[in-house]
């Protein structure tokens, strides 16, 4: 089964760009899925199929795979970005959904 | 717009079985093109799937949890349920509804419900 490792944390100044990545055994082909979670808030896609943006997500929301490794980038990072942000993904397999661990973007 | 709302009790005693509800309001639960999961975080932890439900029948639950989870579909109350049985306090967690196609993103989350397991 798929293990997806992320960083605990990530910090970043206002308007520079934050790179989160997510990691692990080969993605076999599997887009990787981001969600924003805001503690109180229900968590909000922002990236699906590795790089593909949901309507009303800002363009400084991006996503790449380059076959082990998936990355999310926030350019121009905002105070309001501050938030944990999770990969998943689905072992076609099996159709179970996999998770990372989440990691903490603190806005410095 | 599809929105859910998870309810249920904030409370539940060592050994004894969670229940949860979440209320899908905005489009049918019966609409075939979408599955309903259950995910969790544990506190300090990371997202855990928990299993989905479709308006079939069919089930899929997270191998870890499979001998002690039921989740089921109420269709004239446009509700899914969680049950959980024979808790322990690694059970405490936050529990979210969430709404996807097969395979796609969870896209419609609800705010997710607390519940705490303690004697």
């Amino acid at each position: 089964s798929y293990v997806l490792t992320q960083p605990p944390s990530v910090s970043v100044a206002p308007g520079q760009t934050a790179k989160i990545t997510c990691g692990g055994t080969k993605f076999g082909g599997n887009g990787v899925n981001w969600y924003q979670r805001v503690p109180g808030q229900a968590p909000v896609l922002v990236v699906y199929d590795d790089s593909d943006r949901p309507s009303g997500i800002p363009e400084r929301f991006s996503g790449s795979n380059s076959g082990s490794t998936a990355t999310l980038t926030i350019s121009r990072v905002e105070a309001g970005d501050e938030a944990d942000y999770f990969c998943q993904v689905w072992d076609r397999g099996s159709d179970h959904a996999v998770f990372g661990g989440g990691t903490k973007l603190t806005v410095l | 717009q599809v929105q859910l709302q998870e309810s249920g009790p904030g409370l539940v005693k060592p050994s004894q079985t969670l229940s949860l509800t979440c209320t899908v309001s905005g489009d049918s639960i019966r609409n075939g093109g979408y599955y309903w999961s259950w995910i969790r975080q544990e506190p300090g932890k990371g997202l855990e799937w928990i299993g989905y439900v479709h308006y079939s029948g069919s089930t899929n639950y997270n191998p870890s949890l499979k001998s002690r989870v039921s989740i089921s579909m109420d269709t004239s109350k446009s509700q899914l349920s969680l049950k959980l049985s024979s808790v322990t306090a690694a059970d405490t967690a936050l529990y979210y509804c969430a709404g996807h196609g097969l395979g796609d993103p969870f896209d419609v989350w609800g705010q997710g419900a607390k519940v705490s397991v303690s004697s």
